[in-house]
């Protein structure tokens, strides 16, 4: 079956040290994935797209890469800040109309 | 600015009520999505319409119903409320076409007692 694995619950850092999130998928064929972040209460904002056959994509303290052959995807935010804390969820498009499928999510808390 | 707009951001039901949650955008978007997302569970699928009267089942259809007539509103129906309903509720649109960002509302928390 299809499945979206982030890979922990939650991630605890220090303020300044660079957060990675990872991304798996099973039995997908994406040619593009998703991240957004989400702060409690509020729906998801997208933050960066990613295609099959780009290897990384930065944004400003962003960093995505993808490895279609591992079928995964890291997210990089580097100089973490507190305001970074939030859950951040990766996604893929499925099916002839891009359906959207969401991974469960990992919680990111910086401390100072 | 783009808008993804549900009808309550709170709401209570009692267990039997058909509750009806509507989600409007005014992006022209295609796509349209209902996802519920519990602790643990992340965000999971419910039903997604790809155009007006066109729906497909997500992962977890059971219990839920919904309706498209316009290309701009998204209605979510639960047939006949019950406790493990009680969730987040949260719509979300997107293009049907291309790399397709999806916008969401707000959401809409809803508890059936």
């Amino acid at each position: 079956s299809q499945k979206i694995e982030q890979n922990s619950e939650a991630l605890n850092i220090q303020e300044g040290k660079t957060a990675t999130l990872t991304c798996n998928y099973t039995n997908y064929s994406p040619a593009y994935l998703q991240w957004y972040r989400q702060d409690p209460g509020r729906g998801p904002v997208f933050l960066l797209l990613i295609r099959e056959n780009e290897k990384e994509k930065r944004k400003e303290r962003l960093k995505v890469t993808f490895d279609t052959t591992l079928k995964q995807s890291l997210f990089h935010i580097t100089a973490s800040q507190p305001a970074d804390s939030a859950t951040y969820l990766c996604a893929l498009a499925s099916g002839g109309y891009n359906k959207l499928i969401f991974g469960a999510g990992t919680r990111l808390a910086v401390h100072p | 600015d783009v808008k993804v707009t549900q009808s309550s951001r709170y709401l209570v039901k009692r267990t039997g009520e058909k509750v009806f949650l509507e989600c409007v955008q005014d992006m022209d978007h295609e796509n349209m999505f209902w996802y519920r997302q519990d602790p643990g569970l992340g965000l999971r699928l419910i039903y997604f319409s790809y155009d007006v009267k066109m729906k497909e089942k997500g992962d977890i259809p059971e219990g839920y119903s919904v309706s498209r007539e316009k290309k701009e509103r998204f209605s979510l129906i639960l047939e006949s409320a019950s406790t493990n309903q009680t969730s987040m509720y949260l719509c979300a649109s997107s293009l049907g076409t291309g790399t397709n960002e999806a916008f969401f509302g707000q959401g809409t928390r809803l508890t059936v007692v």
